[in-house]
């Protein structure tokens, strides 16, 4: 079964630095969803990307997907107190179903 | 508001007792989820329903178990054989693709989770 590794699996930033979070998979990415989970709460969609290359950004979050690394990474530029939370990516199977990562824990400093 | 509502927010089981989380969308999603997280780990796959009256085990189904009379409906009810119960349940909700396959867009809502505990 597919497995996704995220790295770091904690962050401490202080506000205004930039921060990458990266997502790894053990098989074929065919594409890959990222979230934001608050603590004990549910999550919230960010972006998706479908294809090998592709860069979306939303605001100060930006998220890219290297097909043949099998990789996709989240930036966040000039960090704020509002980005801290959980960061999980998803990645579908063959039958469209999510495999998540461990999670990425982000703090940031004000 | 559109939105997925779970309930109760927080639950607590006694052993040997079998408990209902509940789960309501009015999306008008064909597609529901239950998802399992435990403390620093990502979401673990419980059961899925793609139609009304029908659902899909998961990864991590036994011990559990699930209806789906509704559309807007789809309750997990912890199983005493379930034994070790004590985690945070997510339930989410998708307009499942009718083809394309994994690369097809499938953007799954998700609840504000239920945290159940072992008294």
């Amino acid at each position: 079964s597919q497995e996704l590794e995220q790295s770091p699996q904690s962050l401490i930033v202080q506000e205004g630095k930039n921060l990458t979070i990266n997502c790894t998979s053990s098989k074929t990415l065919y594409g890959l969803y990222w979230y934001k989970q608050k603590y004990g709460e549910g999550l919230i969609f960010l972006m998706m990307l479908q294809k090998g290359g592709e860069e979306k950004s939303h605001e100060k979050i930006t998220a890219k997907l290297d097909e043949k690394k099998q990789q996709s990474s989240l930036h966040i530029t000039a960090s704020q107190p509002s980005h801290a939370g959980i960061y999980l990516c998803g990645a579908p199977n063959a039958g469209n179903m999510l495999t998540f990562g461990g999670g990425t824990r982000l703090m940031v400093k004000p | 508001d559109g939105g997925i509502t779970q309930s109760p927010k927080y639950l607590f089981r006694k052993e040997g007792q079998n408990v209902t989380l509940s789960c309501e969308q009015n999306l008008n999603h064909d597609a529901m989820y239950w998802y399992r997280q435990d403390p620093g780990q990502g979401l673990r796959l419980i059961y899925y329903s793609q139609i009304v009256n029908d659902f899909q085990k998961g990864d991590i189904a036994e011990g559990y178990s699930v209806s789906r009379e509704k559309k807007e409906s789809f309750p997990l009810t912890v199983t005493s054989a379930q034994k070790n119960p004590t985690a945070f349940y997510l339930c989410a909700s998708s307009i499942f693709p009718a083809a394309g396959g994994p690369r097809a867009k499938n953007i799954q809502y998700f609840g504000a989770g239920t945290r159940l505990s072992v008294l």
